[in-house]
């Protein structure tokens, strides 16, 4: 298996609303990264979980919160969003911890309209 | 922090036409440098990539160079096709971060 998944694809929530975003990998990978795609932009990073701790994270909101219950799954929840946190986010992962050599294979990603 | 350059933004080029997509970064200690292809409503999808002990890479009609001197890179495409298409990612992580370029949307026409 050389996928990442992510689920859902689509979520439309308010700004009181209380929703997760889940990835899950099986490929073996240590590192798990969240980003942030606005249209016709690059991905940004959010966050990096390496062994399952937070190693990164990009003075992201607190509204976004990370969580990794196992090397496999990482999810996003998310609370109090405002319309300009709609955008397309994608899960990433990678072999070994540290961006830096390590290539990272991304999710299809969860397109969030905040209302 | 590290800074990724990447030009043109936009990029249209006639079917069998060659495209070239240049990146420039600022961290020194960055050694590794991957491409990225996205399609519309579509994940990014590694195309290519190279590390800075080699200077150039091909696989079959893309292919990467590498300057390290001068910190820039370059993805190249020959005998373009429609479904080469796509907005194209440099990238160039660090330990601690991974920037990309801002993007290049390129437009093959039949």
């Amino acid at each position: 298996d050389t996928e990442v998944t992510q689920t859902p694809k689509h979520l439309v929530m308010g700004m009181t609303n209380k929703k997760s975003l889940k990835c899950e990998q099986h490929m073996g990978h240590r590192a798990m990264y969240w980003y942030k795609q606005k249209a016709k932009k690059p991905p940004e990073l959010m966050f990096v979980y390496s062994y399952e701790k937070l190693s990164i994270n990009e003075s992201v909101p607190s509204r976004f919160s990370p969580e990794c219950p196992n090397s496999s799954l990482l999810n996003l929840h998310l609370h109090a969003l405002q319309p300009e946190d709609s955008a397309l986010y994608l899960c990433a992962s990678s072999q070994a911890p540290g961006a830096s050599t390590d290539t990272q294979y991304f999710g299809p990603g969860t397109r969030l309209t905040v209302l | 922090g590290e800074n990724v350059e990447q030009h043109p933004s936009t990029l249209s080029v006639q079917e069998g036409d060659s495209a070239v997509i240049k990146c420039t970064y600022s961290d020194s200690a960055s050694n590794y440098f991957p491409w990225y292809k996205q399609e519309l409503g579509k994940r990014p999808q590694l195309i290519i990539d190279i590390r800075s002990n080699v200077g150039e890479k091909k696989d079959q009609r893309i292919a990467v160079t590498l300057n390290k001197t001068a910190k820039h890179f370059s993805l190249h495409i020959t005998e373009t096709q429609p479904e080469d298409s796509a907005v194209y990612f440099c990238a160039a992580p660090t330990v601690n971060d991974m920037r990309f370029g801002a993007g290049t949307r390129l437009t093959v026409k039949p």
